[in-house]
């Protein structure tokens, strides 16, 4: 069965540039989080959607980022404009259900603001 | 609020040799309690889980014991392989956030030599 799968694997672009991840989560899962992972802060939890609904976005640093799920086997996390600050490593999970259900993590997006 | 603490890495181990990951949690009520796995290059896999006081959650060789006494989930293995090295994260849910959010540790990352 295919995985979480996330789009692109890499990217590099500069200051200012309109950056989007993509997200597909497993078939069948009702959760969807997206979480960023730096060496000072570790991997912190941005925001996550119930059946397409976001349900906390508390996480999501500032109004430059936004994140969308229009359906259920898609998602994008999007930061305009973007800043050195933001270069991180971006990780698209999903799960199944609610309680303390295992999340299933994508391979995730590296990204770096020149 | 919820937290993690894990030991500082990296823990640098000879194949063969018994493993121990300390992890200790703040949390109000009765959290899930997690340990996730991420290898070079890819998203955090769940390795094992518990849910409840005293529960041994277990998998590949790896267990941890939920110890309400000592707020504590150690993860151990008798023996480790080289294809054991790989960051390891300590997580828990909490009830006051419906179980979905998980709160990270920092990670330990652990190198074993041939």
């Amino acid at each position: 069965d295919a995985g979480v799968i996330q789009s692109p694997r890499h990217e590099v672009t500069e200051m200012g540039q309109e950056v989007t991840l993509r997200c597909k989560p497993i078939s069948g899962h009702d959760y969807l989080f997206w979480y960023r992972q730096t060496m000072m802060r570790g991997l912190e939890l941005l925001i996550y959607f119930n059946n397409n609904v976001p349900i906390d976005d508390s996480g999501m640093p500032e109004d430059r980022f936004s994140a969308k799920m229009p359906n259920a086997s898609f998602s994008t996390l999007k930061i305009q404009p973007s800043e050195p600050r933001d270069s991180a490593v971006y990780f698209c999970a999903s799960s199944f259900g609610a309680g303390a259900q295992p999340q299933h993590f994508g391979d995730g997006t590296r990204l770096s603001i020149l | 609020g919820n937290s993690v603490t894990q030991m500082e890495g990296p823990v640098t181990l000879s194949e063969e040799a018994f493993l121990t990951i300390n992890c200790t949690y703040t949390a109000t009520g009765y959290p899930s309690l997690f340990w996730y796995v991420q290898y070079p290059g890819e998203g955090l896999q769940l390795l094992l889980k518990a849910t409840k006081a005293d529960d041994k959650g277990s998998n590949k060789g790896f267990e941890a014991t939920y110890r309400k006494e000592t707020t504590s989930f150690h993860l151990e293995k008798g023996s480790v392989q080289v294809s054991d090295s790989a960051v390891y994260f300590c997580a828990l849910s909490g009830a006051n956030t419906g179980f979905q959010k998980l709160v990270f540790g920092t990670g330990t990352r652990l190198l074993v030599s041939p």
